[in-house]
């Protein structure tokens, strides 16, 4: 069983469209987060968030927001995509009490 | 200028040779990971280290904390060592959240 799935793996959407990603972990962790890796492999946090507290990267747009149904799911909700919003995004989780965080394997998403 | 540096950028080795990647840091952390990326995109935790040392096979992590630096080594390096290497911090305070380095691209040549 995956521990952190994130769906789709690919994701291929003209501007101005809004999309979704999906991310879910099954190890029981309280806390997930979101990182946006650009074309240059640059990895970089956007949000971290646990049933109490959401903290988002302050150059993070609004167009960014992420949806968290339960604990085990955080979904990361685009609006109004942009061409410079093409990258590869990784959702990743871990335990309150330990540092070790766990990845998906991420989703390529690239605007036209 | 980034909070947390890596070097070398890109690191060619033939297979065999004993292999280093440096990264150093200018703020306080909490701990210090690193992290390896495949040529398919995955990321995987290689080490968690808040001081000293950590081996796990071929690998070996250090962090000298007071002069802010840790280091990655590859002993007996193989040709599927070759991947991104990514130092990672939890800067002091910040809920977890990771700061990256660049990462190094590795080459293990056969």
């Amino acid at each position: 069983d995956t521990a952190v799935s994130q769906t789709p793996k690919y994701l291929v959407t003209q501007m101005g469209n809004d999309k979704s990603i999906k991310c879910e972990q099954n190890l029981g962790h309280d806390t997930m987060y979101w990182y946006k890796q650009d074309s240059k492999k640059f990895l970089k946090i956007m949000f971290s968030y646990n049933n109490k507290e959401l903290i988002i990267n302050e150059t993070v747009p609004n167009r960014f927001s992420p949806k968290s149904p339960d604990k085990a799911h955080l979904n990361l909700h685009i609006n109004s995509l942009e061409l410079g919003d093409s990258a590869v995004y990784f959702c990743a989780s871990s335990q309150r009490g330990e540092n070790i965080q766990y990845f998906g394997a991420g989703t390529r998403l690239s605007v036209l | 200028k980034n909070e947390v540096e890596q070097s070398p950028q890109n690191l060619t080795a033939q297979e065999g040779e004993f292999i280093t990647i440096n990264c150093s840091y200018s703020v306080g952390i909490s701990a210090l990971h690193w992290l390896q990326q495949h040529p398919g995109g995955g990321i995987v935790s290689l080490f968690m280290l808040s001081s000293g040392k950590k081996k796990h096979g071929r690998l070996i992590a250090t962090i000298n904390i007071q002069e802010k630096h840790s280091s990655l080594h590859i002993t007996a390096s193989h040709p599927r060592d070759s991947a991104v290497y990514i130092c990672a911090v939890i800067l002091s305070g910040s809920a977890r959240q990771l700061t990256f380095g660049s990462g190094t691209q590795l080459t293990v040549l056969p």
